[in-house]
């Protein structure tokens, strides 16, 4: 089955500091989703990359996905408190399946002012 | 547009007793998925909806169960709980359910057996 691996687990950055999270995936990946939780609450829908090579951005957030290394990354350029929190990184399992999404562990960011 | 609704929000339970938890999808999404989500083993899919139908299960026992109405709202059930059942669980809506299609999640229940 697919395991997805985020790292780092943890991250504390400065605010106004960019910063960049990994995910890395344990067999191909078909499509990428990336979203933000805050403690305890729903997950807040950031990007789907769907191609390799693929790269979204929003507000300050750049996520992309390289295909061949089987890995996304989600970078944050000039952090700020409202970013704060866990990112997650989510797969589907096969290109035309159903989506029964995989997670990878979570990176739990804080933004000290 | 509304988004995905959740309730109730927070429950508390007896071991042995028995749950329904409901979701609302956004409107025109015809895919419910749940999910279980606890520090320990983070988040695991248990089951997809579509059309009133269940087209993907997880890994958990059959005490879990769901189904879809035909507005697509759906709900959960859990039944003779466990102290292990305590989590976050949390259903996504999507407007077809395929891989590569968009997720959005809903605020959660959280469910405390004691």
């Amino acid at each position: 089955s697919q395991e997805l691996e985020q790292s780092p687990q943890s991250l504390i950055v400065q605010e106004g500091k960019n910063l960049t999270i990994n995910c890395t995936s344990s067999k191909t990946l078909y499509g990428l989703y990336w979203y933000k939780q805050k403690y305890g609450e729903g997950l807040i829908f950031l990007m789907m990359l769907q191609k390799g090579g693929e790269e979204k951005s929003h507000e300050k957030i750049t996520a992309k996905l390289d295909e061949k290394k089987q890995q996304s990354s989600l970078h944050i350029t000039a952090s700020q408190p409202s970013h704060a929190g866990i990112y997650l990184c989510g797969a589907g399992p096969s290109i035309q399946g159903a989506q029964k999404l995989v997670f990878g562990q979570g990176t739990r960011l804080t933004i000290n002012p | 547009k509304a988004g995905v609704t959740q309730t109730p929000r927070y429950l508390i339970k007896t071991r042995g007793q028995q749950v329904t938890l409901s979701c609302s999808p956004i409107s025109g999404h015809r895919s419910v998925s749940w999910y279980q989500q606890t520090p320990g083993q983070g988040l695991q899919f248990l089951f997809e909806y579509f059309s009133e139908t269940q087209r993907n299960k997880g890994n958990f026992p059959g005490r879990f169960s769901g189904r879809q109405f035909s507005n697509s709202r759906s709900e959960m059930n859990v039944s003779t709980l466990e102290l292990g059942d305590s989590a976050l669980y949390l259903c996504a809506s999507s407007r077809t359910g395929i891989t590569n299609t968009e997720a959005f999640f809903g605020q959660g229940t959280r469910l405390t057996v004691v």
